[in-house]
């Protein structure tokens, strides 16, 4: 069975400062990869997506992920935050085929001024 | 562009009572999908439902039912409330003609925060 783990529940970083929040997948096959972002209150919206090909993908609001299938991970990047980007943010794993995606547990983002 | 929109946006309902939880997409997609969120545990999938007149089970199905009225809407039904179904409540819908063909995102509602006492 498939399974997704962010292993950091609530990460604090400085305005400015750089982000990597980490996720690491066990899937037998190559997955579609996600990471998703919920601000409060609010739905989630697709921040970015890995099918295949180049390894590191872009996203929309300045964000960035790297699939390493060595290390079965997708962790998402962004070289300054700003303070909009205090939210939750959530890594999925979908099988090419008929099982469901599985959502990690999130990371809540924190930024100080 | 409205998207996907679920009504209400916030219930407190009493232990027995029921309740339907109303989505509609105005994106003509396929798939609908419904999410309940819980704190520590992410989202997890109650039902979807691929095409109008066809839903399957998810990871949580008890204790609900849903229905695909339409190719716009999927509702969820709760028979009968009990305190451990208060949570967050999502609606997503996607273009996937199979409901996990997982090349197409998923776009969500904003959800419904229901409160069972």
């Amino acid at each position: 069975a498939q399974s997704v783990t962010q292993p950091d529940i609530h990460i604090t970083v400085s305005e400015g400062a750089s982000l990597e929040l980490r996720c690491n997948y066990s899937y037998g096959a190559t997955p579609y990869l996600f990471w998703y972002v919920q601000s409060p209150g609010q739905g989630l919206q697709l921040l970015l997506k890995y099918f295949s090909g180049d390894t590191l993908v872009q996203g929309i609001k300045g964000f960035e992920a790297e699939f390493k299938r060595s290390q079965s991970s997708f962790n998402l990047r962004k070289p300054s935050v700003h303070w909009s980007d205090a939210a939750e943010y959530f890594c999925a794993v979908g099988p090419f085929g008929n099982e469901k995606l599985t959502f990690g547990t999130g990371t809540r983002l924190t930024i100080i001024p | 562009n409205a998207g996907v929109t679920q009504t209400p946006k916030f219930q407190v309902l009493k232990t027995g009572q029921s309740m339907t939880l109303q989505c509609a997409q105005d994106m003509n997609h396929n798939s609908m999908y419904w999410y309940r969120q819980d704190p520590g545990m992410g989202l997890r999938l109650i039902y979807y439902s691929a095409s109008e007149g066809t839903t399957d089970k998810g990871e949580v199905p008890n204790g609900y039912n849903v229905s695909r009225l339409n190719k716009r809407e999927f509702s969820l039904r709760l028979e009968s409330a009990a305190p451990s179904q208060t949570s967050v409540y999502f609606c997503a819908s996607s273009e996937a003609r199979r409901a996990w063909d997982s090349n197409q995102p998923q776009h969500f509602g904003d959800g419904t925060r229901l409160s069972i006492l």
